[in-house]
């Protein structure tokens, strides 16, 4: 158990639909990370927030966004879903702000839109 | 696009002999990482070497680094079942790590009892 808590851990939506997905860091860490692993395109790195403010940027679509909130944890919200979002999130967390600490992962949540 | 390409894709062998994986990246990196992955599960950090670091080991694990030939290798020892996963690994570039880690598509290996 790495510590990092990610709610739902599955999730089944139709095309065009919203969904927010929650990722609560590891006591003490300040840096939130957010991943997508799919088949086609592997693990994909989205986007980091440390300590409330976004830190680093990846290929993360507009129709999705995050944030990080005072008490840390971190929501990534997917908007206007597609087939091709269906997808394995990671989130991760580590205690500074420079993406090469060794980030802990959580248990994902497995996203499948219809 | 992936930056680092790991190599074989797949690799079977029987418990007790090594295990040997590859990494190869494109561009300049601070650092690289190998992480595991349990089917379908979070990844694990396993250990991470610094672009001016050759060698390290952890425990049944040895990563070398050749920044000339921008590649990497993990070599598990005495394998187990319980080795049975995927391994990835991950860079962050050189200037700052804006991007985040980049991954590579990872070796699925298989511990045969």
């Amino acid at each position: 158990d790495s510590g990092v808590t990610q709610t739902p851990k599955h999730l089944i939506t139709a095309t065009g639909q919203r969904v927010t997905l929650r990722c609560s860091p590891r006591s003490g860490d300040l840096s939130v990370y957010w991943y997508q692993q799919s088949l086609d395109q592997g693990l994909q790195f989205l986007i980091q927030y440390y300590n409330g403010e976004e830190r680093a940027k990846g290929n993360i679509l507009e129709r999705f966004s995050a944030q990080q909130f005072p008490d840390l944890h971190s929501e990534l919200n997917l908007s206007s879903l597609e087939l091709g979002d269906s997808a394995l999130y990671f989130c991760a967390s580590s205690a500074r702000d420079r993406v090469y600490n060794e980030q802990f992962f959580g248990p994902g949540t497995r996203l499948t839109v219809l | 696009s992936q930056q680092g390409e790991e190599d074989p894709q797949a690799l079977s062998i029987q418990e007790g002999e090594n295990a040997t994986m590859n990494c190869s990246y494109k561009t300049s990196i601070n650092n690289l990482q190998w992480y595991r992955q349990n089917s379908g599960r979070g990844l694990v950090h396993l250990i991470l070497i610094r672009s001016n670091e050759r060698e390290k080991h952890s425990g049944r694990l040895r990563v070398t680094l050749d920044t000339s030939k921008k590649s990497s290798s993990l070599l598990i020892t005495a394998s187990r079942a319980a080795d049975t996963a995927s391994y990835f690994c991950a860079t962050d570039r050189a200037g700052g790590g804006a991007d985040g880690l980049t991954f590579g598509k990872g070796t699925h290996l298989i511990i045969q009892p």
